[in-house]
């Protein structure tokens, strides 16, 4: 069975403060680790897709790296406005390759 | 160009109830999920359609739930009969196609049942 564990669960930055967030997995056969934001009251939103290992992927102040076992997005000097529940999951290459198993998210607050 | 749309926004029922909600996915997607979003279990996917025609149905839950997609702007899902355990956020997304990398999401369903 697909396993996607995100940490930490919730996470705390003033303005301008990098960080990272973490996503573990364990997929029979990778075709794709995609990350999300969510908005409170809204549905996610696509930020990036990671194919294999040592492909990395940046918008504005979001990079997302990705090894055999686990992603990174990593935050540089964040704005309040980057504030959301960050959601990682994976898709698994082959018959079921529709499915997306998702982690539960870091929820990230960046203080002004 | 609209996202997907879904309908009604906020749901309040009481047990034993009949719920119903809608999805129009994005024109020209081919591929249409329904998931399930709660604290304890994150995002779950309910319900799978492909070309209108149900692939996968393994994540609804009981007999209680029913998906249906009449043709390809349209699906609902319903639970009959309601219970508070199905209290929760409902997310209809879609794709281009099977197997493509991007499912848009739409703003999802608050449902709560008393």
């Amino acid at each position: 069975e697909d396993q996607v564990t995100q940490s930490p669960e919730a996470l705390r930055l003033q303005e301008g403060e990098s960080s990272s967030l973490n996503c573990s997995y364990t997929v029979s056969g990778l075709r794709g680790l995609f990350w999300y934001r969510q908005d409170p009251g809204k549905g996610p939103e696509f930020l990036f897709t990671l194919y294999s290992a040592g492909e990395e992927k940046e918008k504005e102040r979001l990079k997302a790296t990705l090894t055999k076992k686990e992603s990174f997005l990593h935050i540089t000097a964040p704005k309040p406005e980057d504030s959301a529940t960050y959601l990682c999951a994976v898709q698994r290459s082959g018959g079921s390759n529709y499915k997306l198993t998702f982690g539960k998210g870091t929820l990230l607050t960046v203080n002004p | 160009d609209a996202g997907v749309i879904q309908s009604p926004r906020h749901e309040v029922t009481e047990m034993g109830q009949e719920v119903t909600l809608r999805c129009k996915p994005i024109s020209g997607h081919n591929s249409l999920f329904w998931y399930r979003q709660t604290m304890m279990r994150g995002l779950e996917l309910l319900i799978y359609f492909n070309n209108n025609v149900p692939i996968d149905d393994s994540g609804m839950p009981e007999d209680r739930f029913s998906a249906k997609m009449p043709n390809a702007s349209f699906s609902t899902l319903k639970i009959q009969p309601s219970e508070p355990r199905d209290s929760a956020v409902y997310f209809c997304a879609s794709s281009l196609r099977q197997g493509s990398e991007t499912q848009y999401f739409g703003p999802g369903t608050r449902l709560l049942v008393l």
